[in-house]
């Protein structure tokens, strides 16, 4: 499983935007890029997830290099509500038979202020 | 829809007591299922995980046990809680084969006094 390294905590204020970058320097092939967001008491809720250049929904946009070897989580205009861990991951393969296990790192603090 | 159900959300135990908490999913069938572990201010430790009926992984040794008696139920248990077993515990299921857009329950938040 390939690591990933992120920063401990940020701080930010309302309706900047927020990067977060993660790095990922021994991605395999066949992995994908996912990014969770947990609440205090809550469990993890899937954001985002990409395998390469760029990816857009509701909530954020992830950006990835064509190597591959760091990925950054956009969120745009944050609000107090944003405040929270987000976890990068990098997947198993998806192929059948395959646990699907992902090891969580120890996430970035968001500390989004008014 | 897919849903995941987890209990009891809240429990207090005496050191030395057993433990047994319940996920059950809905909706899916032959889920990947998962026990994580997140200590007090700490991230998410992966406890086991089951890719079917009595297939079991243990991620690190520890006082815990898991089983799934049925596709969709997966139990975590302890004979003898310690006081290191407190924290919060979180159930997860994914597709069967995939390593990403996992789902998980509303947590127990566990304390041994």
């Amino acid at each position: 499983l390939a690591k990933t390294t992120q920063p401990i905590s940020m701080d930010s204020y309302e309706g900047q935007e927020v990067n977060i970058t993660c790095s990922h320097n021994n991605i395999a092939t066949n992995d994908y890029i996912t990014w969770y967001q947990q609440f205090p008491s809550q469990g993890p809720r899937f954001i985002i997830q990409g395998y390469k250049t760029k990816v857009t929904n509701e909530v954020a946009s992830l950006f990835i290099p064509a190597d591959r070897k760091s990925s950054t989580l956009s969120l745009p205009r944050v609000s107090l509500s944003d405040t929270a861990v987000y976890y990068c991951l990098v997947g198993e393969t998806s192929h059948s038979g395959n646990t699907g296990k992902l090891i969580f790192g120890q996430g970035t603090t968001l500390q989004v202020k008014p | 829809s897919q849903t995941i159900h987890q209990w009891p959300a809240t429990l207090v135990q005496p050191v030395g007591s057993p433990l047994s908490l319940e996920c059950t999913v809905e909706g899916t069938s032959n889920p990947n299922l998962y026990w994580y572990r997140q200590a007090a201010g700490r991230g998410l430790q992966l406890l086991f995980y089951s890719v079917g009926i009595g297939q079991i992984s243990s991620e690190v040794p520890q006082n815990l046990s898991a089983s799934r008696p049925q596709d969709r139920q997966f139990i975590l248990s302890s004979k003898k809680l310690l006081l290191s077993d407190s924290g919060f515990y979180l159930c997860a299921w994914s597709e069967e084969g995939r390593g990403y857009g996992y789902t998980f329950g509303s947590g127990t938040r566990l304390t041994v006094v």
